[in-house]
């Protein structure tokens, strides 16, 4: 099993283009999200899903669309990327027993 | 509303010491999991323990334990005898059964053990 999967590793954009970052669990959990991470913020969430055709928002949802199509996958898009939005981002799987499987994090840059 | 707080930013031991980085965490719900997970300096984010709100037996896991208890509203991690590879941030997080799906973290406690 791969796990969480997650491209691109590292991204830079300049303000207002717009861009997908890909997420993907070969786990067949139910349960995704994603979060970003701030220095001195820890991980916030940032949209989650149960199911698929379903999602929600979490503590900072602004700027960021999801959607969910398939169980695998789970791809977070920037509308109009703004240089607030320069961050890690995780994107995880829960298990049976609620533990979340993190993917390796994409570092994104704004300029 | 639910909340996980991480008061200590950052600590330091020297090697060998014991440590413990506090967890309290807020809910109203009867229904929950507290988690812990480590982020070492090269970013991944590893799974450390999972415990339900009916358990409160305290876990021990090689250098490892965990105390849990509901009447303080607590999830406590103590290393012992602390290495050097186990410097990294440390995260707690809650996941409250009852209400919205929504799985919270603390800020983190960076740890670093100095050799």
């Amino acid at each position: 099993n791969a796990g969480v999967t997650q491209t691109p590793k590292f991204q830079v954009l300049k303000t207002g283009q717009s861009m997908t970052l890909q997420c993907a669990q070969d786990m067949n959990h139910e349960y995704m999200s994603w979060y970003r991470q701030d220095p001195g913020m820890g991980l916030r969430l940032i949209h989650y899903s149960v199911g698929a055709g379903i999602t929600d928002q979490g503590e900072v949802p602004n700027g960021y669309n999801v959607s969910r199509s398939t169980t695998e996958d789970f791809p977070l898009r920037l509308l109009s990327a703004a240089p607030s939005q320069t961050s890690v981002y995780f994107c995880a799987s829960s298990g049976a027993y609620n533990e979340q499987f993190f993917g390796p994090g994409t570092r994104l840059t704004v300029l | 509303a639910q909340k996980v707080t991480q008061a200590q930013t950052e600590i330091s031991v020297v090697e060998k010491e014991d440590v413990t980085l506090d967890c309290v965490y807020e809910t109203r719900d009867t229904t929950y999991y507290l988690f812990w997970y480590k982020q070492p300096p090269s970013g991944e984010l590893v799974f450390l323990i999972r415990r339900n709100s009916f358990d409160e037996q305290n876990e021990i896991s090689g250098r490892y334990s965990w105390n849990f208890q509901k009447s303080t509203s607590s999830f406590n991690f103590t290393i012992t005898a602390s290495q050097v590879v186990d410097s990294a941030v440390y995260f707690c997080a809650l996941d409250a059964m009852n209400r919205d799906d929504k799985i919270i973290f603390g800020k983190g406690t960076r740890l670093h053990i100095l050799p």
